[in-house]
């Protein structure tokens, strides 16, 4: 079974540019979620989808970020206009469909994209 | 609100010695707590998971860690160091399906 992918796996941009970044979730996984790490802080929690909706997007640095899963499979995250300091990784996570309130639910991780804005 | 706390950004220790890194945790409802390991140039690969079947939880690579509620506690540990531990180790709490909390990492160093 395949795991979670994402693309690209490096992107240097220039400040103000505009950039995509795509993750494919593991086959049949509901949920998507993005996280963040920027140098030398933790990983921090961006948003998490179910199927095409968004559950929770709390984590949202600003309007300058916009995620979508149209259709419910692979998601993409779009930053317009890239600032320096959304320079960092961003790693996608999936995992399957809800069971009881509470009940864990592991979250597989993709390998990252290292973003870099100069 | 959940949260955890990593002691130690950075640790060494001399390949064949004991590997200990410390976790603690805040979280107002019983949480799962994960390790998960960053080998260089890779993904964040989970180590293993307490999910209240056992307080004691065995992972991959000969790691374990001991959940100890008392001390609100879950340090990862394992007997003897291998050159090839030489990673980031991030410690996380989550409840069910929601987004998980990572702490800051430790970057733990294996000296040959």
């Amino acid at each position: 079974e395949a795991g979670v992918t994402q693309f690209p796996s490096h992107s240097v941009i220039e400040k103000g540019q505009t950039v995509t970044l795509r993750c494919d979730p593991i086959s049949g996984h509901d949920n998507l979620y993005w996280y963040r790490r920027v140098m030398g802080k933790e990983i921090k929690f961006l948003l998490h989808f179910v199927k095409e909706s968004k559950q929770d997007e709390s984590g949202m640095p600003n309007n300058r970020f916009l995620a979508e899963r149209t259709g419910g499979t692979y998601s993409t995250l779009k930053v317009q206009p890239a600032e320096l300091e959304d320079s960092g990784v961003y790693f996608c996570a999936s995992s399957h469909r809800n069971g009881s309130a509470g009940e864990l639910n592991e979250q597989f991780f993709g390998p990252g994209t290292r973003l870099t804005v100069l | 609100a959940q949260s955890v706390t990593q002691l130690g950004s950075h640790v060494s220790v001399s390949e064949g010695a004991l590997v200990l890194l410390r976790c603690n945790y805040s979280s107002s409802v019983p949480p799962y707590l994960f390790w998960y390991v960053q080998y260089p140039n890779q993904g964040l690969q989970l180590l293993l998971k307490y999910t209240s079947a056992a307080t004691l939880v065995k992972g991959i690579n000969g790691f374990e860690a001991e959940f100890k509620k008392s001390e609100t506690s879950f340090h990862l540990t394992k007997p003897s160091a291998h050159m090839s531990d030489a990673a980031e180790y991030f410690c996380a709490v989550s409840r069910g399906y929601q987004k998980v909390t990572f702490g800051t990492g430790t970057k733990l160093q294996v000296i040959p």
